[in-house]
């Protein structure tokens, strides 16, 4: 199994800003996704993140906005930038470990833009 | 396009009733199959999978599913739901690499 912790667990902030969001896991890993879970939604993956390389950033995301960090196998962040109320939301991050179809997610941080 | 589909957004049961949600999918390859859920105040579990063979699945807390190829279906079932079911559900998929996830169920058990 994989244990995951983001920081931070929740945020408020203001239109124009930027939050760094982090992901640790317990153990190493080769693919961490991160995914964003609007209200009333699914949830979208944004970007699968490998260590080593660049980022991959799935159809209406980009890497201007959603800047991603991939600096060992166990963390990653996620940076949403200029920040406007529509990113308010629940963003996870999520592993793959023991297989290619057992993922593992973290609690999610839930951030609110004024 | 890739999609799942969840038509029940909100289900509520008392204890002892049975149930199904629905979950269809759009999907051009093979595919595996997935419910996860998210108990009040927790992280996203993985409650069963399916990969391939029988397409009765049984997962953790006496929930199963059934795969039905010709219909594009996953729906998830449990005989007899409890209080402590009460959560939301989600079913997935996954393609080559990635998941597409519905846009879940919420369950309220009464007790």
């Amino acid at each position: 199994s994989a244990v995951i912790s983001q920081k931070p667990s929740r945020d408020i902030c203001q239109r124009g800003t930027s939050l760094t969001i982090q992901c640790q896991v317990d153990s190493q890993v080769t693919m961490m996704f991160w995914y964003r879970q609007q209200p009333g939604q699914s949830l979208t993956l944004i970007a699968t993140a490998n260590q080593g390389s660049e980022a991959t950033y799935e159809s209406g995301f980009v890497i201007d906005k959603f800047p991603i960090s991939r600096p060992n196998l166990t963390f990653s962040t996620l940076t949403v930038s200029n920040m406007s109320p529509e990113d308010s939301s629940i963003y996870l991050c999520s592993v793959e470990k023991g297989g290619p179809d057992t993922q593992y997610f973290g609690p999610g941080t839930r951030l609110t833009v004024l | 396009a890739q999609s799942v589909s969840q038509h029940n957004h909100h289900v509520i049961l008392s204890e002892a009733a049975s149930l199904e949600l629905g979950c269809n999918y759009s999907y051009g390859g093979t595919v595996n199959l997935f419910w996860y859920v998210q108990y009040p105040g927790q992280h996203l579990q993985l409650l069963l999978k399916y990969f391939s063979g029988d397409p009765l699945v049984k997962g953790i807390k006496g929930f199963e599913a059934e795969f039905i190829k010709s219909k594009f279906s996953f729906n998830l079932r449990k005989p007899s739901v409890q209080w402590s079911d009460t959560a939301e559900y989600f079913c997935a998929v996954r393609g080559t690499y990635k998941y597409i996830f519905g846009t879940g169920t919420r369950l309220k058990v009464l007790a």
